[in-house]
């Protein structure tokens, strides 16, 4: 079964505490990425990763970090979370990079405050 | 990645056909076309996708300009299970920036 699992699902955090997003798949993919999406707005790209420590920034890199230390594994870390990090993130996988479909998980939702 | 034009929202009844419109004028050669969508509490779903020749599945039928500057995603007999927004997107083929930037899309909502 082609599954992308996020965990937590929902998360509240104090401003300053550190925050830990994970995402796992199932499916052997080489490319995963992590989107966040705020009411009103697209899906702006945070990370990807190509592999096992190959990873590189999106649009909106600034104040993330990102981990993969096993291919079916990609987690997503905000030291220091500010308020203005509310919000659902997605954590998605792709076979290879050449253009193929992205499978979305079903998203954390962080709330800061 | 080029840019993609949706309308903002749309409205059908269930049963209908529905045609969602794109518009892609400066799309590049090696850019495909994908369609995702996504309801509310979920992560986005892959629809189709296409370069150049009209596409079909059991979702949807993608309908390409021959000149590739618009697309066409015909959704037939709609159900209230198909209210979510649809998303245009490019997403050129090869090479590690293949990514998918996402819009607002289109809010297709479905009554009864």
């Amino acid at each position: 079964d082609m599954k992308v699992t996020q965990m937590p699902r929902y998360l509240i955090k104090r401003m300053g505490e550190n925050v830990l997003l994970e995402c796992g798949q199932d499916m052997s993919h080489e490319t995963m990425y992590w989107y966040r999406q705020d009411p009103g707005l697209g899906l702006q790209l945070i990370y990807i990763s190509y592999d096992v420590d190959s990873n590189s920034e999106g649009d909106i890199p600034k104040g993330y970090r990102v981990s993969r230390k096993k291919r079916e594994h990609f987690s997503l870390i905000l030291d220091s979370a500010k308020t203005n990090q509310t919000s659902v993130y997605f954590c998605a996988s792709s076979f290879g990079v050449s253009g193929n479909t992205l499978y979305f998980g079903e998203g954390s939702r962080l709330i800061v405050v | 990645d080029a840019k993609t034009t949706q309308p903002d929202s749309m409205e059908s009844t269930e049963g209908e056909t529905v045609h969602l419109p794109c518009s892609h004028a400066t799309i590049s050669g090696n850019e495909y076309i994908y369609w995702y969508r996504q309801v509310p509490l979920q992560g986005p779903e892959y629809v189709t996708h296409g370069l150049q020749q009209n596409t079909t599945n059991s979702m949807a039928f993608l309908a390409i300009a021959s000149d590739r500057k618009s697309s066409t995603l015909i959704l037939p007999h709609v159900s209230l299970r198909d209210a979510a927004v649809y998303h245009c997107i490019l997403r050129a083929s090869g090479g590690s920036n293949a990514k998918l930037t996402f819009g607002k899309g289109t809010k297709l909502s479905v009554k009864s």
